[in-house]
């Protein structure tokens, strides 16, 4: 069956500091790839997403996502983090429908 | 743009009450909806996919006579927990997509809490 990992369950981050969240997904076949976030008391946004073209995703606010095929990861990036960055995180994954990580929860001490 | 507006956010209802959470797309239409369950330290599940004008279709293990789906039109879903029971008790959310045709990002609705007494 199709699932989606994401590594990270906790990340607790100084601001400033670098991040990194990672995702795996279990599907041999084409995908389409998303990295959703959730702000404290509001409803989930996509962040970025990747359906085809160069594997490396720009999305909003600085964050970037890079696709790599070869180990079925499409992980989360943002060089400087800010406070303003602590949410949940979601991965979700589209093969025949969107199948969703467990996400990940961020708190960026300020 | 692309605001799902979904109400209510919160019910308590006691054990045999049907419930309806409606989902509307504010300024957008959106022929195909989803209805999510998420349960506490889980994913987001699938429940439905609803297109307008046609029958839902539902993911393997969900009750479609328990979780009735309409998309009477364009802008509006709705999922009526019929005859809710505390197992029901959970996190609804739904989607909708903007735009017809492949890779279309989904927009969601900002969840409603069910507890069921």
């Amino acid at each position: 069956a199709q699932s989606v990992s994401q590594h990270n369950h906790h990340v607790i981050l100084s601001e400033a500091a670098s991040l990194e969240l990672g995702c795996n997904y279990s599907y041999g076949g084409t995908v389409n790839l998303f990295w959703y976030v959730q702000y404290p008391g509001q409803h989930l946004q996509l962040l970025l997403k990747y359906f085809s073209g160069d594997p490396l995703v720009k999305g909003i606010k600085g964050f970037e996502a890079e696709f790599i095929k070869s180990k079925f990861s499409f992980n989360l990036r943002k060089p400087s983090v800010q406070w303003s960055d602590t949410a949940e995180y979601f991965c979700a994954v589209e093969c025949c429908k969107l199948i969703w990580g467990l996400g990940t929860s961020l708190a960026v001490n300020p | 743009g692309a605001v799902v507006s979904q109400h209510p956010s919160r019910v308590i209802c006691k054990s045999g009450t049907s419930v309806k959470i409606e989902c509307r797309s504010l300024d957008f239409q959106a022929t195909t909806m989803f209805w999510y369950r998420q349960f506490p330290k889980k994913s987001l599940m699938l429940m439905a996919t609803s297109n307008e004008g046609s029958k839902a279709t539902y993911e393997q293990g969900v009750e479609k006579d328990k979780f009735l789906i309409n998309h009477a039109s364009l802008t509006l879903s709705t999922l009526t927990v019929t005859s809710a029971h505390p197992e029901d008790s959970s996190f609804y959310i739904c989607s909708a997509e903007r735009d017809s045709g492949p890779n279309q990002p989904q927009h969601f609705g900002d969840g409603t809490r069910l507890s069921i007494l």
